[in-house]
């Protein structure tokens, strides 16, 4: 099983949908969880932190489930910009420092 | 610019030849993180230091890849004897020291291609 593993892809969606993306971690004894952006060819940017509590920003929600080793993405009146890859992000902790990255999902929204 | 740089963006090798990648991390950040990105999937871990330290190094890091961050500042990461397996994406990343460690800041990336 793949330490972070995420939907396929791609999602195609119009312009003012709501989409949400889905992601399992294998390890319980993660600590740290984000959710970063990656446009196409460029490096990725961190989008927002997860935290068990959920968290907002603007048009985006990123939930966090620790007893099913779940994280989610919720991004609300999508716009064209917000195309991209979005990579699911876990930090295990416990000294060590590497994030550990899913395959990432890829988003289109469709005018 | 502030943010972290990497030199070069591209390069386009032979296999079998040696190559280095430098990257300047984001001014007093002294944590630096090197990953691995091939397309169509996320970017995977090779190593990480504090300071001049190289505290972790992922078993991708075979013996041909070697990293050096000698003064604490800038780090290079050298691959020798190239194979066309190497073709990537490598990234950098820094983090401030006191900040949250997991909040990590990329460069650009080097692009490399092993003909």
């Amino acid at each position: 099983r793949k330490e972070v593993e995420q939907d396929p892809g791609p999602f195609n969606v119009p312009e003012g949908a709501t989409v949400a993306f889905n992601c399992t971690y294998s390890n319980s004894a993660s600590q740290s969880f984000f959710w970063y952006r990656q446009d196409c060819r460029k490096e990725p940017k961190l989008l927002m932190s997860v935290y068990s509590s959920g968290n907002e920003d603007g048009r985006f929600t990123a939930q966090l489930n620790r007893a099913s080793q779940y994280i989610s993405l919720l991004i609300r009146d999508s716009k064209l910009s917000d195309s991209a890859t979005y990579l699911c992000v876990v930090n295990v902790g416990a000294g060590s420092y590497q994030l550990t990255f899913g395959k990432g999902t890829k988003l289109s929204v469709i005018p | 610019d502030t943010g972290v740089s990497q030199d070069p963006r591209h390069k386009i090798t032979k296999r079998g030849q040696n190559v280095t990648f430098r990257c300047d991390p984001i001014s007093e950040h002294n944590r630096l993180y090197w990953y691995r990105q091939t397309l169509g999937q996320g970017p995977e871990f090779l190593t990480y230091f504090q300071n001049e330290a190289q505290l972790e190094k992922s078993r991708l890091l075979s013996d041909r890849f070697s990293a050096e961050r000698p003064k604490g500042s800038f780090s290079t990461l050298e691959i020798q004897r190239t194979e066309q397996g190497d073709s990537a994406m490598y990234l950098c990343a820094s983090t401030a020291r006191g900040t949250n460690t997991d909040t990590q800041y990329f460069g650009p990336g080097t692009r490399l291609t092993v003909l």
